[in-house]
């Protein structure tokens, strides 16, 4: 069974630099084709891709948000870190790490979802 | 960046009707196209991948259509538990782009 739990502060403020943690279970971010990615979603808003971790390292990022993030993974504690600089009242959102899925079928999808952790950035 | 746009925005519908809700992408995405339902408080959970493919355990009346830059989310019979918000996402390629969401609300 695939879980997934993000950590990390409930309150930043602004310049600040925000880091969460995703820990994992379930699978491992060593096997082929495996990715663990970061959504975030403000307040009543859309949902917003930021970032995603490949089991090989390889890392893509937001394009407008790219100069402020930074995803990495410790495959041997089953966690991926997600960093943001700057931190802006606009960054005020629930920050969600997800497992993607369909890799076997090389249909790619969010199928696992943590169940989300609310950041405010003030002052 | 590919841009998916959604519509309607909101819509408005009864327990039973039938509902459809558009996504467009900017360029052509093959079928790499993912719906998310999300109801208040809760994660998004994965409907339908690969443009039309129903993931396991979801009901029948979701379906999916669609291919290159315009895809449909249809939900025949509405149920009570159906009125919460909706979000396209294209998969093709890095930003994998969410539309803005559909709110589906009871008339």
């Amino acid at each position: 069974q695939i879980t997934l739990r993000e950590s990390g502060p409930t309150l930043v403020k602004p310049t600040q630099t925000l880091t969460l943690t995703c820990t994992f279970s379930g699978f491992s971010l060593s096997t082929s084709g495996m990715g663990v990615g970061w959504i975030r979603q403000p307040p009543g808003k859309a949902l917003e891709w930021l970032a995603l971790i490949y089991w090989n390292d390889d890392k893509r990022y937001s394009s407008s948000l790219k100069s402020r993030l930074t995803i990495t993974k410790d495959t041997s504690k089953n966690r991926v870190v997600l960093t943001m600089t700057n931190m802006d009242p606009v960054d005020t959102a629930t920050y969600y790490c997800a497992h993607r899925g369909g890799a076997a079928s090389g249909n790619y999808y969010f199928d696992y979802w943590g169940q989300g952790t609310l950041v405010t950035v003030s002052s | 960046d590919i841009q998916m746009t959604q519509s309607p925005s909101s819509l408005s519908a009864s327990v039973g009707d039938r509902v459809t809700i558009t996504c467009r992408a900017s360029q052509s995405i093959s079928t790499w196209l993912n719906w998310y339902q999300q109801k208040p408080g809760q994660a998004p959970k994965v409907l339908i991948y690969a443009a039309s493919s129903l993931q396991s355990g979801v009901p029948l009346r979701f379906s999916g259509s669609g291919s290159g830059t315009d895809f449909t989310l249809t939900i025949t019979s509405l149920q009570p538990e159906d009125f919460v918000s909706y979000y396209c996402q294209q998969s093709y390629t890095t930003p994998y782009t969410f539309g803005q969401g559909t709110k589906l609300e009871i008339k």
